[in-house]
């Protein structure tokens, strides 16, 4: 079975630009993470999904973040615009049940 | 919200030796979930290893082991017989078994494997 995917996963973009991380998580699972990896901060949780319905937003940084999963197989993170300091690696996982989580690889974002 | 300690940056191990890496964590919930999670330079995130709070016994995946004392809220890994490969960042993470909300993870230790 394939593991969670994530695309793309190199970004370089221009300040002010939109940036959309996609994600699939394993199918079956029926929790799914976005997570922020940077040197200052670790990892940080984002939004939290189950079963489609986001359940806790509150890391979203600011309202220039947003996320949807709009089915049980698909995931998306968009920043609008985009700033320098939103340059980090996003972490899709998911999970099912209370058990651990599966990682995608990782979406490395530059904004220049 | 529970907080994850990971209380060493850095670790250094020779090849074959073994290695003990510290996690404490605060939490009043009796139910829940701990693990250690490794990342090697390709970013992955790779479970290494899982506790479940109710069972007594440490978790142990071949050359990894794990001290959980829950009276102390401490969950150390110990890597025995340490290999080039181990080489890598390892975060300890927590998960409620009530809410079945996200990980919480530490901060990170980086191990660094010397031949």
């Amino acid at each position: 079975d394939a593991g969670v995917i994530q695309s793309p996963r190199h970004e370089v973009t221009e300040m002010g630009q939109e940036v959309t991380l996609r994600c699939k998580p394993i199918s079956g699972h029926n929790s799914l993470f976005w997570y922020r990896q940077t040197m200052m901060r670790g990892l940080e949780l984002l939004i939290y999904f189950n079963n489609n319905v986001p359940i806790d937003d509150s890391g979203m940084p600011e309202d220039r973040f947003s996320a949807k999963m709009p089915n049980a197989s698909f995931s998306t993170l968009k920043i609008q615009p985009s700033e320098p300091r939103d340059s980090a690696v996003y972490f899709c996982a998911s999970s099912l049940g209370v058990g651990e989580l599966f990682f995608g690889e990782g979406s490395r974002l530059t904004v220049l | 919200a529970q907080t994850v300690t990971q209380s060493q940056p850095e670790m250094s191990v020779q090849e074959a030796e073994t290695v003990t890496l510290s996690c404490t964590y605060d939490t009043s919930e009796s139910d829940y979930y701990l693990f250690w999670y490794k990342q090697p330079p390709s970013r992955q995130m790779i479970l290494v290893i899982r506790q479940e709070a109710y069972k007594q016994q440490n978790a142990t995946e071949n050359r990894f082991s794990v001290n959980f004392q829950k009276a102390a809220k401490s969950f150390s890994l110990k890597i025995s017989d340490s290999q080039l490969g181990d080489a890598a960042m390892y975060f300890c993470a927590y998960r409620s078994a009530v809410s079945g909300y996200a990980l919480n993870f530490g901060k990170g230790t980086s191990l660094l494997v010397t031949p």
